[in-house]
């Protein structure tokens, strides 16, 4: 099975700062990588698909890109809402399997 | 307004059984793949099972190949999880998912139901 490994397990970055997370996946899985987002106490978020389409909704700091086995999150500006625990996930075929998180946190 | 509902979840003695339900509104329940999708306490998201829009497909992660089972009941809107021989580390909260597309990751979630296996 292919396993997705991000980076890093967390980070702390003040407010305004540019953030980018890591995905990585064993094996190609073209661009079918989502993110999301889950605050604290709260059910996740999507975010992004097809590892580059920003979901309805979701604010424009918020970008991806990447395929085949290496994919980035950015936020371009780091605001205090976005204080969560993000999350990248392979949907190509089963299993649709999680990366470990992210948590992101304001200095 | 699509709404995920989920039931079922409590606390049961290891070795136990437990059905979950996830009851839809909103959409066209019939026309999405779904999944099941669980969270241990303090932990990440882990991917449970899924089962595609006619329920003529399912899929499992390998842990829980063989103690759960996912299925569908279009007719009444809604998804199923039944989970036998549980353990300790079945432990979780377990959201359903509504996978948008082929092509899309789980665009709307359940609140979530809590499973706790303990003696």
């Amino acid at each position: 099975d292919i396993q997705m490994t991000q980076s890093p397990s967390s980070l702390s970055a003040s407010v305004g700062d540019r953030v980018t997370i890591t995905c990585r996946a064993s094996q190609g899985i073209s661009n079918s990588l989502a993110w999301y987002q889950q605050k604290p106490g709260k059910v996740p978020k999507l975010l992004i698909y097809a590892a580059s389409t920003l979901q309805s909704g979701v604010p424009s700091r918020f970008s991806g890109s990447g395929s085949g086995t290496d994919f980035t999150l950015t936020i371009s500006s780091l605001q205090p809402e976005d204080v969560a625990t993000y999350y990248c996930q392979k949907y190509d075929n089963a299993p649709l399997t999680f990366g470990g998180g992210t948590k992101v946190e304001i200095k | 307004e699509v709404q995920l509902l989920e039931s079922g979840g409590g606390l049961v003695q290891p070795g136990g059984s437990l059905r979950l339900s996830c009851a839809a509104s909103g959409f066209t329940f019939s026309t999405y793949g779904m999944s099941w999708v669980r969270q241990a306490p303090g932990k990440g998201l882990e991917w449970v099972s899924a089962i595609t829009g006619s329920g003529f497909s399912t899929y499992y992660e390998d842990s829980m190949k063989g103690r759960f089972t996912i299925s569908r009941d279009n007719s009444k809107n809604t998804l199923y999880l039944q989970m036998i021989s549980l353990r300790a580390e079945d432990t979780a909260i377990y959201y359903c998912a509504r996978k948008y597309s082929i092509s899309s990751g789980f665009d709307h979630w359940g609140q979530g139901t809590l499973v706790t296996v303990s003696s």
